[in-house]
């Protein structure tokens, strides 16, 4: 399978623990977003990168989140001291970005990781 | 700013029979929109993008889109549904560069037999 695959496909983690997920994009992707979706909602978009640099952080949740690409392959999101709020699924996409128009960089999603948090 | 607005959370058809999904946006600039799916336990797939090089729009699957700026609409159509488009639709407009993506609410399709 050549897709976005995101580890694990499941956490559950007590209130307080940090919990980390990591992502990895399509080979030759040179994007890779973060979302977080919650139930009966559409995903929202949390930050991104181009190859290793974070080009957008300003809409993750909070201080507790952070991101990181440091080889600008695979993707990790760490969440810290989770709250039952954190309860989501956080998806992953990658995309080929060429500086072209917007709808030439078409994301494309992994399957989750689904986090409760108790 | 962008948004997507879908009309309804849940759409009923019966197999065999034409389906619409709802969406209208806002966007200051020409929008890219998009439609995707989602299954169960699956990644969001994409099913159509508009690019405006054309305001009817055909994706995967046999679905349709059609852009109408005057109305801001870009609604999902398909003639015939089929047991296998029971899936979450998302309608999605992006933001000049492509780099955020904003999601509607979704719409629950349920195909009857």
């Amino acid at each position: 399978d050549t897709g976005v695959s995101q580890d694990p496909r499941h956490k559950i983690t007590k209130r307080g623990q940090n919990v980390t997920f990591r992502c990895d994009p399509i080979s030759e992707h040179n994007r890779l977003y973060w979302y977080r979706q919650t139930l009966g909602q559409g995903p929202e978009f949390l930050t991104y990168f181009q190859n290793e640099a974070q080009l957008e952080k300003s809409r993750l949740l909070s201080d507790r989140f952070s991101a990181e690409r440091p080889k600008g392959s695979f993707s990790t999101l760490e969440i810290q001291r989770t709250e039952q709020g954190d309860s989501a699924m956080y998806l992953c996409a990658s995309s080929l970005y060429s500086g072209g128009w917007a709808g030439e960089n078409i994301q494309y999603f992994g399957a989750g990781t689904r986090l409760s948090v108790l | 700013a962008q948004s997507v607005t879908q009309l309804d959370s849940h759409v009923s058809v019966s197999e065999g029979t034409p389906v619409l999904l709802r969406c209208n946006y806002s966007s200051s600039y020409s929008p890219s929109l998009f439609w995707y799916v989602q299954h169960p336990n699956k990644g969001l797939q994409l099913l159509l993008k508009y690019t405006s090089a054309a305001t009817l729009v055909k994706g995967i699957n046999g679905f349709e889109a059609e852009f109408k700026k005057s109305e801001t609409s870009f609604h999902l159509t398909k003639p015939s549904a089929h047991m296998s488009d029971a899936a979450e639709y998302f309608c999605v407009v992006s933001e000049l560069t492509g780099n955020q993506f904003y999601f509607g609410t979704g719409t629950s399709l349920t195909v009857i037999p």
